[in-house]
């Protein structure tokens, strides 16, 4: 079976540039959460989706940071203008529909994201 | 509001060595309690869990047992190996949470030949 799939794996682009990360999750799945991770902050939710709809946007570091979620199959993350201190990996990963408590959480490979 | 505190990394253990990391928690009402593991270059994967108290979680020698009485779930295993290498987060998740993870720091393990 497909896991969460995610791209473009790495990424190196010049401050000032718009990033956009791409995420599909697993089929089935009604929830996703896009999460960073650095050396210094460690993993941080940035954002999640129920059934599409933004449920919790307040790990979203700042206004040049944006999610869509336009259907089912596929999620967007976007930051316009990077800087460099955007610069980490990102993750993306679906759960199940079902009790809310006891379902995991599926993760993607994730996108190495490098801003010059 | 919930928490989890997982021991401070790295550890370093040499091969066929004990391991234990220490996770406890903080949280309203009857969290489900997870262990996910990261190997290097890739995302976490979901190593065990436990939805209510004394249940225990095992997967590929590891196990960890829902203590109630002291908040806690420590990850542990018999005899680790270098393939074991990886980084160990805990998290619960909590009904008043919706489907929102709340996450340890987590912890470094190095195992040596």
């Amino acid at each position: 079976d497909a896991g969460v799939i995610q791209s473009p794996r790495h990424e190196v682009t010049e401050m000032g540039q718009e990033v956009t990360l791409r995420c599909k999750p697993i089929s089935g799945h009604n929830s996703l959460f896009w999460y960073r991770q650095t050396m210094m902050r460690g993993l941080e939710l940035l954002i999640y989706f129920n059934n599409n709809v933004p449920i919790d946007d307040s790990g979203m570091p700042e206004d040049r940071f944006s999610a869509k979620m336009p259907n089912a199959s596929f999620s967007t993350l976007k930051i316009q203008p990077s800087e460099p201190r955007d610069s980490a990996v990102y993750f993306c990963a679906s759960s199940p529909a079902g009790t809310a408590s006891n379902q995991p959480q599926h993760f993607g490979d994730g996108t190495r994201l490098s801003i010059l | 509001g919930d928490s989890v505190t997982q021991m401070e990394g790295p550890v370093t253990l040499s091969e066929e060595a004990f391991l234990t990391i220490n996770c406890t928690y903080t949280a309203t009402g009857y969290p489900s309690l997870f262990w996910y593991v990261q190997y290097p270059g890739e995302g976490l994967q979901l190593l065990l869990k436990a939805t209510k108290a004394d249940d225990k979680g095992s997967n590929k020698g590891f196990e960890a047992t829902y203590r109630k009485e002291t908040t806690s779930f420590h990850l542990e295993k018999g005899s680790v190996q270098v393939s074991d290498s990886a980084v160990y987060f805990c998290a619960l998740s909590n009904a008043g949470n919706n489907r929102k993870l709340i996450w340890g720091l987590g912890t470094s393990l190095a195992v040596n030949p």
